[in-house]
């Protein structure tokens, strides 16, 4: 079955950018989405790219794909406090949607 | 934008017991809703995927007499665990997602259920 890999933490400084990687191995993917989820909270949809693009920029959220590698990013600038939580990419192939592990972002002041 | 909304937020019930969880799209039609159920500190799991007027999918692994998934309109689908015990406890959450006219054909999650079975 489909397999999504993220690693498990990132620590940052306040105001510098954060990156967050994930790689995922089912080549029909149509979406690939980005999930932060906050202490005891459900998820809430940061950004999606569809399959056939390779960025997507929105604010301070910038999304990278490289589907040949099948490599997808999100990255954070100028990173807060308020960026501290846990963030999930998922993808979508037919309708299954499969997360990764979610990678642990914990920004310093 | 889309919203989805869960109740409870927080249930504690007794071993044995029986406990139903709702799931609404408030402002769309939802064509298809899903089920997860998440464990401290690990990712989501799908349970099962539930399209209005027809019988849930079941993953793998998963009781279906146990999770009894109902998805009576385009609106609403409820989680139920029946006869509850310790090991149910954990966060169930749920997503809808709508067909591309409903303008909600992105996956949007509720905010969760945090069940524990004392």
């Amino acid at each position: 079955g489909e397999d999504v890999e993220q690693s498990l933490f990132l620590s940052v400084r306040e105001g510098d950018s954060s990156v967050i990687n994930c790689t995922y191995t089912d080549s029909s993917s149509t979406y690939l989405y980005w999930y932060k989820q906050e202490p005891g909270a459900g998820l809430q949809l940061l950004t999606y790219i569809f399959s056939n693009m390779d960025m997507k920029q929105d604010q301070r959220l910038t999304v990278l794909l490289n589907k040949k590698d099948k490599h997808l990013s999100l990255r954070i600038a100028d990173t807060q406090t308020g960026d501290s939580a846990i963030y999930f990419c998922a993808d979508v192939a037919g309708n299954k949607l499969t997360f990764g592990g979610g990678t642990r972002v914990l920004v310093k002041p | 934008g889309a919203v989805v909304s869960q109740h409870p937020s927080r249930v504690i019930c007794k071993s044995g017991t029986s406990v139903k969880i709702e799931c609404r799209s408030l402002d769309f039609q939802a064509t298809t809703m899903f089920w997860y159920r998440q464990f401290p500190k690990q990712s989501l799991m799908l349970m099962a995927t539930s399209n209005e007027g027809s019988k849930a999918t079941y993953e793998q692994g998963v009781e279906k007499d146990k999770f009894l998934i109902n998805h009576a309109s385009l609106t609403l689908s409820t989680l139920t665990v029946t006869s509850a015990h310790p090991e149910d406890s954990s966060f169930y959450i749920c997503s809808a997602i709508g067909d591309r006219d409903s303008g909600a054909n992105v996956l949007t999650f509720g905010a969760g259920s945090r069940l524990t079975v004392l």
